[in-house]
């Protein structure tokens, strides 16, 4: 079974400063992909961000980059000089490379980004 | 402009009846998803299906049925069998491991 925890139910951070967002997982699958989704208040899911288990670095697009700690089973999301348009909920979740294929969600955390 | 229709937005249930979810998605995507999401939790998978005219339940898939007649269709019946079905659902399709789930706007769903 795969587990996600978000241990930042929400967060306040000024605007144009780095933000870091926390996320652990538990699996047994030796070969996983890690996922950051965004959702707006108006309810769309946005994919931000890939990480697969096996990559050499961590991944990053944009404003957006992966700290990605395989031994510590952690993937955290960092955002860089945020805006007031980054105020949204954010999920963490992952998926096995292989068999079922389900991608698991975690529960979230709100960033409100404060001017 | 390819994607994901979810239709309707928004959607009011009576007691005892059935509801369809429409999804359809012109990505030429394989796989598709239906997801419902509670206020303040992430989102728990209700049925998906890799291919056409095959379909796996998810972790929540009492109350609920889906079909996959076409690729790019995947309709989600809420039953009255489904006891608490006020959520916000949520499609999604995928195509080719290693690629993320596009999502859909949404069906907000409530009961009259």
């Amino acid at each position: 079974a795969q587990k996600i925890t978000q241990t930042q139910p929400g967060m306040f951070v000024q605007e144009k400063e780095a933000v870091t967002l926390d996320c652990t997982y538990d699996t047994s699958d030796p070969s996983y992909g890690l996922f950051w989704y965004k959702q707006p208040s108006s309810g769309e899911m946005i994919f931000l961000i890939y990480q697969g288990s096996y990559d050499q670095q961590n991944a990053t697009e944009g404003r957006y980059s992966l700290n990605f700690q395989k031994a510590r089973k952690s993937a955290n999301l960092v955002i860089s000089a945020s805006q007031l348009g980054d105020s949204a909920m954010y999920f963490c979740a992952m998926r096995p490379n292989f068999g079922n294929e389900k991608l698991t969600f975690g529960t979230g955390t709100r960033l409100t980004i404060i001017p | 402009d390819g994607g994901i229709t979810q239709s309707p937005k928004y959607l009011f249930r009576k007691e005892g009846q059935n509801v369809t979810l429409s999804c359809e998605q012109n990505l030429n995507h394989d796989a598709m998803y239906w997801y419902r999401q509670d206020p303040g939790q992430g989102l728990r998978l209700i049925y998906y299906s890799q291919i056409v005219n095959d379909f796996q339940k998810g972790d929540i898939a009492e109350g609920y049925s889906v079909s996959r007649e076409k690729k790019e269709s995947f309709p989600l019946t809420v039953t009255s069998a489904q006891k608490n079905p006020t959520a916000f659902y949520l499609c999604a399709s995928r195509q080719g491991s290693f690629q993320p789930q596009h999502f859909g706007d949404g069906t907000r769903l409530s009961i009259l």
